[in-house]
């Protein structure tokens, strides 16, 4: 089967940096994204990987390890407006999407 | 530039009752998608789209009918709603079917049923 598995809650304070860790079994890897979901609204993306190591892109970071089935997303300087859920999706052997149920991330003044 | 939009955006159903979705596009994406999100659970696909006149069936279809007429458009319909689909449905889309197939999302639909 496919499985993607997220940790459920996560909390930081404002100004610190958390890392959001993500791992996948699937069928095929064609990569693996990250997006952002604030509570009631749709899911917006952040990143892409397809090739093993880090992608930056201003305060957020993706890491991709192939051989290890694993993804982190960090972010630094977290401001309150990045409380949202974070939500990780593989695309498989037929490029469709296989979703984790996604970690909420609770900023703390 | 309105990207995906969703009509309606909350509906309440009574078991048995049918209704339609609407979801449109406006970035000329040939493949279009039906999601359901549940609490605790990862966004799951319904049924999609690989362009005008086509559809296929998701990891959960039961339940749900889907046409695509026209490329903009991909309506996804209950022919006779349950409990269960009480859910938030979300519509996407994308350019391509391979790699970087970034999926485009519209601001969904809560449906309760009753």
């Amino acid at each position: 089967g496919q499985n993607i598995d997220q940790p459920t809650e996560m909390t930081a304070t404002e100004g610190a940096i958390v890392q959001i860790n993500c791992t996948y079994q699937t069928s095929g890897f064609n990569g693996l994204f990250w997006y952002q979901q604030h509570a009631g609204e749709a899911p917006t993306f952040l990143s892409y990987n397809v090739l093993d190591g880090l992608e930056e892109k201003g305060r957020f970071s993706s890491f991709l390890s192939r051989s290890k089935g694993y993804s982190y997303l960090l972010l630094k300087e977290l401001q309150m407006k990045d409380s949202a859920s974070y939500l990780c999706a593989v695309s498989d052997s037929n490029y469709q999407l296989i979703w984790g149920a996604g970690t909420k991330l609770i900023i703390k003044p | 530039n309105a990207g995906v939009t969703q009509t309606p955006k909350f509906r309440v159903l009574k078991t048995g009752q049918s209704m339609t979705l609407l979801c449109a596009q406006d970035m000329n994406h040939e493949y279009m998608y039906w999601y359901r999100q549940d609490p605790g659970m990862g966004l799951r696909l319904i049924h999609y789209s690989v362009g005008e006149g086509t559809t296929a069936k998701g990891e959960v279809p039961d339940g749900y009918n889907v046409s695509r007429l026209k490329k903009q458009n991909f309506l996804l319909g209950l022919e006779s709603a349950a409990p269960s689909q009480t859910s938030v449905y979300f519509c996407a889309s994308s350019q391509r079917l391979a790699e970087y197939n970034e999926q485009f999302f519209g601001p969904g639909t809560r449906l309760t049923v009753l």
